[in-house]
């Protein structure tokens, strides 16, 4: 069990720009979820996926959002046309299919600075 | 709409010593999970404890324990015997079985332990 793996850890971009991360659950675990941190406030949801269907989407997702899990293993959230206020820790998290667990393990994160 | 509140933002305790963070809640839904996550500085979120809310019984992991009380829907967390590696942002968590599989966070408390 390697845990949840995020890639980029850190992503420094100018506004305007795209971004996209990357997410690794844990390899037994079909449910994956996207969550926004801003410092000194807990994590809000964005999005989440069984399987590769993304069943629930926040509405802090924006159209400029976009999150995908082509075969149901690792998934990308992409930012378009970034601002300012995206600026923030996006955490990836996974649980496994046993329903009554339903405990998400988050990995370290993906820090976005949008200068 | 599920809330959790954590009124403390900030706590501290002695090193060895006891100490209690406080968390209120608020769902419509009979069957949920509550959580509590510990994020220290490097920003890694880790599972501290789970309880079931069907369960009566208090959940305990070694040092952590709960005090769950289900009609005042509130759950606090005790931490005995306070090490300085237990100094990190403490989150409290729901989840709720008839929403989307989202957690949604407290805004935390943030616990320094004193040598």
């Amino acid at each position: 069990d390697t845990g949840v793996s995020q890639n980029p850890r850190h992503k420094i971009t100018k506004r305007g720009q795209n971004v996209t991360f990357r997410c690794d659950p844990i390899s037994e675990h079909n449910r994956l979820y996207w969550y926004r941190q801003t410092l000194g406030q807990g994590p809000e949801f964005l999005t989440y996926f069984q399987n590769e269907a993304q069943l629930e989407k926040s509405r802090l997702l924006s159209d400029r959002f976009s999150a995908e899990r082509p075969k149901g293993s690792f998934s990308t959230l992409e930012i378009q046309r970034t601002e300012q206020g995206d600026s923030a820790m996006y955490l990836c998290a996974s649980s496994s299919r046993d329903r009554r667990t339903d405990t998400q393990y988050f990995g370290p994160g993906t820090r976005l600075t949008v200068l | 709409a599920q809330t959790v509140t954590q009124s403390q933002p900030e706590m501290s305790v002695q090193e060895a010593e006891t100490v209690t963070l406080s968390c209120t809640y608020d769902t419509s839904e009979s069957d949920y999970y509550l959580f509590w996550y510990k994020q220290p500085p490097s920003r890694q979120m880790i599972l501290v404890i789970r309880q079931e809310a069907y369960k009566q019984q208090n959940a305990t992991e070694n040092r952590f324990s709960v005090n769950f009380q289900k009609a005042a829907k509130s759950f606090s967390l005790k931490i005995s015997d306070s090490q300085l590696g237990d100094a990190a942002m403490y989150f409290c968590a729901l989840i709720s079985s008839g929403s989307a599989r989202q957690l949604t966070f407290g805004s935390g408390t943030q616990l320094t332990v004193l040598p």
